[in-house]
């Protein structure tokens, strides 16, 4: 059974730019959830979507934003990239909701802004 | 506020020592409580979860509650290199307002286990 699929793996944008990152749930998993790794601060919540809906969302300025399509696959942007938007971005799926804790990630997509 | 601590370590061992990873968090409602482990380079996974006091085996892993002192612990016996990564501590708690939980993670605590 496939994965979680994130794309792309990688990107370069520069200060200023906007940015839109893509995610594919496992199939049958109807709740996706994004998140922020960094070095310093670690793994942090962006938001949840669970049928096309934003359920909860993490302490994330409005320059973050996501939604979800109705085949469960998800998109999460940003805006006005700032140096400090350089993180992993990980998006996770499960079947039921993310607080049951079992999430299968993907790779992620890897951000660097200049 | 609700934080999950782990020790970043690094944690060093030798090839078939027991390597323990602890976890404090500081609210006492959540009810249940999660091990990833990440190799460098790669996503994190899924290897251990506990929702009551006590332990729970699972192979070589034990997970270790204890929710009075807001404690969780992950005991990998016979560590192997392959054991070698970061392992996150994660905690499900609602947000104030919210019907909803999601995870808190730790930021990792790096394990080497040497040949």
């Amino acid at each position: 059974k496939a994965g979680v699929t994130q794309t792309p793996r990688y990107l370069i944008k520069t200060r200023g730019q906007q940015v839109t990152l893509s995610c594919s749930p496992i199939s049958g998993h109807r709740s996706v959830s994004w998140y922020q790794q960094t070095p310093g601060q670690g793994l942090q919540f962006l938001f949840e979507y669970f049928s096309e809906t934003q359920r909860n969302k993490g302490n994330f300025p409005g320059r973050f934003s996501g939604r979800q399509f109705s085949n469960s696959r998800s998109e999460m942007n940003v805006s006005t990239l700032e140096l400090g938007d350089s993180a992993l971005y990980l998006c996770a799926s499960s079947r039921l909701r993310t607080d049951t804790g079992e999430l299968f990630f993907g790779e992620g997509s890897r951000l660097t802004v200049l | 506020q609700k934080e999950v601590e782990q020790n970043s370590g690094p944690l060093s061992v030798p090839e078939g020592a027991i390597a323990s990873l602890n976890c404090t968090y500081s609210d006492r409602g959540s009810q249940s409580f999660f091990w990833y482990r990440q190799y460098s380079g790669k996503s994190p996974e899924l290897i251990m979860f506990i929702y009551s006091n006590g332990d729970k085996e699972d192979g070589r892993f034990t997970a270790q509650l204890n929710k009075a002192s807001q404690y969780v612990s992950l005991l990998i016996r016979d560590s192997q290199p392959s054991d070698s990564a970061t392992y996150l501590c994660a905690v499900n708690w609602k947000d104030r307002g919210s019907t909803l939980g999601r995870l808190y993670f730790g930021r990792g605590t790096q394990l080497t286990v040497w040949p």
